[in-house]
């Protein structure tokens, strides 16, 4: 099956300072990434969506200026989470999925984020 | 816009049990998917159906099944003889056809499942 990696798995980090955290299909070319947030006890929470290539579109009530997206291959999303702050700290998944099956989405294992 | 409910917040059982877990979604689309997903204590997600809506069968697999009726737009999860093992949270999400919304998954709140032995 089609697989999804995410790096790094966790992360730890000083307030004010950038983070950035890979997404990458293995076996697959994405045409899309998803990136997700989810705070504990809670559900996953689109953030944005990716295109490779193009510029993510951002859900409502998301910073594009503080969560900055790159989908520059096929392959391969980040996402900096600039001047990271306390609130910040989440666990973040990325999913992607292909042109071949366009209603499918294969999740990362996801990346767990503390500001400190 | 799409909204998926689980109702249950969390449910223990005692091994050997069995257990639903319930989901009801909202949808103005005629085509969509809808999935279920488990995430253990480690955070991963794991992929267990996706449904889309034009096959209302209902489906088993091992002690999971599931049980679609569009009548009542609900989407719910049976797991037979739980064990231990199935312990975890259970995400019901769901997506509306690529060019409503670019398949955007949305997930509802979750049921935590604790499986006592």
């Amino acid at each position: 099956g089609a697989v999804v990696s995410q790096h790094p798995s966790w992360v730890i980090c000083k307030s004010g300072t950038s983070v950035k955290i890979e997404c990458r299909s293995l076996d697959f070319q994405a045409t899309t990434m998803f990136w997700y947030r989810q705070f504990p006890k809670q559900s996953l929470m689109l953030m944005a969506t990716s295109n490779e290539g193009s510029k993510a579109t951002y859900e409502q009530g998301v910073e594009k200026d503080k969560f900055l997206i790159n989908h520059a291959s096929l392959t391969l999303s980040t996402l900096t989470v600039t001047s990271a702050h306390p609130e910040d700290s989440s666990f973040y998944i990325c999913s992607a999925r292909d042109w071949v099956a366009p209603d499918e989405q294969f999740f990362g294992p996801g990346t767990r984020l503390t500001v400190l | 816009a799409q909204k998926v409910t689980q109702a249950q917040t969390e449910i223990s059982v005692v091994e050997k049990e069995d257990v639903t877990l319930d989901c009801v979604y909202e949808t103005r689309d005629t085509t969509y998917y809808l999935f279920w997903y488990k995430q253990p204590p480690s955070g991963e997600l794991v992929f267990l159906i996706r449904r889309n809506s034009f096959d209302e069968q209902n489906e088993i697999s091992g002690r999971y099944s599931w049980n679609f009726q569009k009548s009542t737009s609900s989407f719910n999860f049976t797991i037979t003889a739980s064990q231990v093992v199935d312990s975890a949270v259970y995400f019901c999400a769901l997506s509306e056809a690529e060019e409503t919304s670019g398949s955007r998954l949305t997930f509802g709140e979750g049921t935590q499942l604790t499986v006592n032995p």
